[in-house]
Parts: structure tokens; sequence; C-alpha cells
């Protein structure tokens, strides 16, 4: 089955302790990027990457960290979380030179910084 | 830059009404747009999308034409069903596709 997968699900940590969240997508895409969805601003880009070894920031880059080593795997470093990045963050994947652009998401990962 | 517009929520519909979810996009570059929706506890599904000025995009009974003089992109349903209860997102691509750009969301509950 194609998919996105994201782990983990649901995370409670403390200010300061780092961490990382998975991504990994089957698809063989090449295009990955992250979001953070929080109430009343819809979705926000963090990162973005169109290739392995290749990423960009996207509009809320700040407190973030990604790597891309592997086409599949595209993972979301916290170095030192603080309280605002509380939020519900998205993983998504798409092809490139596909009309339309399609991405697919991720079930997503709801983190919470005490 | 880019930017989408979406009609605040929530809404709540009888089963069987009429839906309209109101979007407008900057009209930068030539952008493909999207329906996004979300159901409760999961991630974002693409509902449809159009590529081009004056496409129809169209799924399970919801429609969108890409509006270029008015710059919107109107999502509607002719009769809503409980199961399209869900979080609908407008979105649109920046002109070289690396970025896409959402609207805030329209939460929309239908009641039997």
């Amino acid at each position: 089955e194609a998919q996105v997968t994201q782990n983990p699900r649901y995370l409670i940590t403390v200010t300061g302790k780092k961490l990382t969240v998975t991504c990994s997508q089957n698809m063989n895409h090449e295009y990955m990027s992250w979001y953070r969805q929080d109430p009343g601003l819809g979705l926000r880009q963090i990162y973005y990457s169109m290739n392995v070894e290749v990423t960009d920031k996207g509009d809320v880059p700040e407190g973030y960290k990604v790597s891309r080593k592997e086409k599949r795997n595209f993972p979301l470093i916290l170095e030192s979380p603080s309280p605002n990045q509380t939020s519900l963050y998205f993983c998504a994947s798409r092809a490139t030179g596909t009309s339309g652009y399609e991405q697919y998401f991720g079930p997503g990962t709801r983190l919470t910084v005490t | 830059g880019n930017s989408v517009t979406q009609m605040e929520g929530p809404v709540t519909l009888s089963e069987e009404a009429f839906l309209t979810i109101n979007c407008t996009y900057t009209a930068t570059g030539y952008p493909s747009l999207f329906w996004y929706v979300q159901y409760p506890g999961e991630g974002l599904q693409l509902l449809l999308k159009a590529t081009k000025a004056d496409d129809k995009g169209s799924n399970k009974g919801f429609e969108a034409t890409y509006r270029k003089e008015t710059t919107s992109f109107h999502l509607e349903k002719g009769s809503v069903q409980v199961s399209d209860s869900a979080v609908y997102f407008c979105a649109r691509n920046s002109g070289s596709a690396r970025q896409l750009t959402f609207g805030s969301g329209t939460q929309l509950t239908v009641l039997p």
C-alpha cells in the first residue's frame, strides 16, 4: 500500500530535550515536506526537500532541522524544543514532474512541549 | 507572496443541504489549485484539483472551478451527507511548485 508513515503519532516532552520525528514514504517520491498545523492558521510549511541531500526552508523553519540522506526518509529534528512548537505535524511527499503536483500526507504527529 | 483566503467556519448544515465553501487566492504566477479534506484524527487527503483556468475538479459529488477572473476556487456539493463532516482546506502551489500554501481550513459538520 502506498503511504507516508510518521513516528511517533503522539509525543509529550519537556523544553530543551532534543527529539526527532521520523517520516518515511514507499512511493519513490523525490519531493518531501514538513508542515505544522495550528488552529486558525491552516498548515504552514517548515522545510522541504526536492531530492536526496537537497533541502530548503519553508515559511516557518526557525527551531527545526531536517536531513535527507535517503530518498524514502525525511526526519524532522527539534534540537531544543520550546512550548511554542506544540503543534500537529504532517509529513508529505509527491513525485516531481507530475501535473497538479498532488501531495500525499502522513497521519500526523501531535507534539506537546511543556 | 502567495496566499489563500478561505471562508471561516465552522459551518453546520443539515443532511442533503447545499454546500459552498469560498476560497480565493493571490494571482501570482499560474498555480495549480487544490481542495484537501481532513477527517477526524487523520492526515489530509486530496479531494480534487484543477491545474489551469476554467478547469473543473470533481470527486465524490464535490466540485470546484478554477476562476482566473475572480481568483477563486469555491468548493460546492449539491447534497451533503453526515459522512462529509470534516475540515476542508483550499491550497495553491507556488510558481515553481516547490511550496504548497494552505488556507486556514473550514470545519464542516453535517447533522442527520
